[in-house]
């Protein structure tokens, strides 16, 4: 299948600090990329969907001012998680699918944790 | 009403079993139906992606779509101790994904 690298995979932060997480489409053009929250043990929340060259558009309940996403070439996108808190402790992961195909291929994901 | 209800196990058996995952699905817009394998602390892996209702199979693999009940299940055969994970199923239509909560699998030696 076709590769999504997501970095970093892990990182620690202060709270009320800024952290950016890449998602890079690695063999393929990725037209939409897709930003998930996951909870332990529960399943994958979209937080929001870009596509390339456009604004994202987030899930209803998503502060699009605290979750900037930008989507500028077709091979990346990036996620930055403004004004961290602890409650913003999670997985984000990020899935990218291209024009061509129906399937998505995600990330390895990033475990965020907010001191 | 959820577009994907799955049932979140655990679902434990013996290493040779054949396992069954199953999901239920609302609405029935033209859509794709798609399997991913989670292991703990990874992102989700494309195991199985179909259209059709049917089957489909790939190594030990098999995925089922059956339309008519909007029922979409996943076989595996001969299950290997490697195949404990979570399994997500999940369907598209119009640029989005709607995943199931996940079957937490356990297959033990």
């Amino acid at each position: 299948g076709a590769v999504v690298s997501q970095h970093p995979s892990r990182v620690i932060c202060k709270s009320g600090t800024s952290v950016k997480i890449e998602c890079r489409s690695l063999d393929f053009q990725a037209t939409t990329m897709f930003w998930y929250r996951q909870f332990p043990k529960k399943s994958l929340m979209l937080m929001a969907t870009s596509n390339e060259g456009s604004k994202a558009t987030y899930e209803q309940g998503v502060e699009k001012d605290k979750f900037l996403i930008n989507h500028a070439s077709l091979t990346l996108s990036t996620l930055t998680v403004t004004s961290a808190h602890p409650e913003d402790s999670s997985f984000y992961i990020c899935s990218a699918r291209s024009s061509l195909n129906t399937e998505a291929f995600f990330g390895q994901g990033t475990r965020l944790t907010v001191v | 009403q959820k577009e994907v209800e799955q049932d979140p196990g655990p679902l434990s058996v013996p290493e040779g079993a054949i396992v069954s995952l199953n999901c239920t699905y609302s609405n029935s817009a033209f859509q794709y139906f798609m399997w991913y394998r989670q292991y703990s602390r990874k992102g989700p892996e494309l195991l199985m992606y179909t259209y059709s209702s049917g089957n489909k199979e790939d190594g030990r693999f098999t995925a089922q779509v059956d339309k008519s009940s909007k029922y979409i299940s996943l076989f595996i055969r001969d299950s290997q101790p490697s195949d404990s994970a979570t399994y997500l199923c999940a369907k598209y239509n119009f640029n989005k994904f709607y995943f199931g909560s996940g079957t937490k699998l356990n297959v033990k030696p």
